[in-house]
């Protein structure tokens, strides 16, 4: 599996907007690029994914690099609800449903009020 | 909104035992999945299941785990004989099948405390 790689910690403050980086060097043209979350004491949440495009929902927005290479988890206004640990997995186009998440460490966001 | 449930959120047991721990996934998914997170560690993958049986399954997921499907709404996971290392938050997650249903939707987990 493609490696992804992710800075430990980056702190906010809130109502500002955090940019989450994830260097993907190694992905594969078909690898989607999915982005997950933990907020303290809960299980792992879906936040957004994509393929080539910058993508945006409700959550957040996901600007991918033209090269694929690296891509941003943007929280456009950071509350006190997203400090969390924040995932970018990879995952194979193909993918039958079979395989499991990985998850690296990922990047623990601290909010300030 | 739909969402996957764990029972109990809490469970203490003492070495040795066997416990079983449940999920209610949501209802129109069709692949589960348990993971584990021990205290300060990462997201772990134990096993995933469809059309009742194992897909895959981590080196973890060694013979004293177990996982059923045993209704149409709950999916378990039986630890036979627990250590002390098997304390740990244990997540459920299902999803949907099919091209571009990538999404996993996880419990909110049980704390598992091996005494």
């Amino acid at each position: 599996d493609a490696k992804t790689t992710q800075p430990n910690s980056m702190e906010s403050n809130e109502e500002e907007p955090v940019h989450l980086p994830c260097n993907h060097s190694t992905i594969s043209g078909t690898d989607y690029i999915h982005w997950y979350r933990q907020l303290p004491s809960q299980g792992p949440e879906y936040v957004i994914h994509g393929l080539t495009s910058n993508v945006n929902n409700r959550m957040a927005s996901l600007a991918i690099a033209e090269d694929r290479k690296s891509s941003t988890l943007i929280l456009h206004r950071a509350t006190l609800r997203d400090a969390a640990v924040y995932y970018c997995i990879l995952r194979p186009a193909m993918d039958t449903g079979r395989r499991a998440l990985t998850f690296g460490s990922g990047t623990r966001l601290q909010v300030q009020p | 909104e739909p969402e996957v449930t764990q029972t109990p959120s809490h469970q203490v047991t003492q070495m040795g035992q066997e416990v079983i721990l449940r999920c209610v996934p949501i209802s129109n998914h069709l692949y589960f999945y348990w993971y584990r997170q021990i205290l300060g560690q990462k997201v772990e993958f134990l096993v995933s299941f469809y059309n009742n049986e194992i897909s895959e399954k981590s080196e973890i997921f060694d013979d004293q785990f177990s996982v059923e499907r045993p209704d149409g709404s709950n999916f378990t996971l039986k630890i036979r004989s627990t250590k002390l290392e098997d304390s740990a938050m244990y997540f459920c997650a299902s999803r949907l099948a099919g091209v571009g249903t990538d999404t996993q939707y996880f419990g909110p987990g049980t704390r598992l405390t091996v005494l």
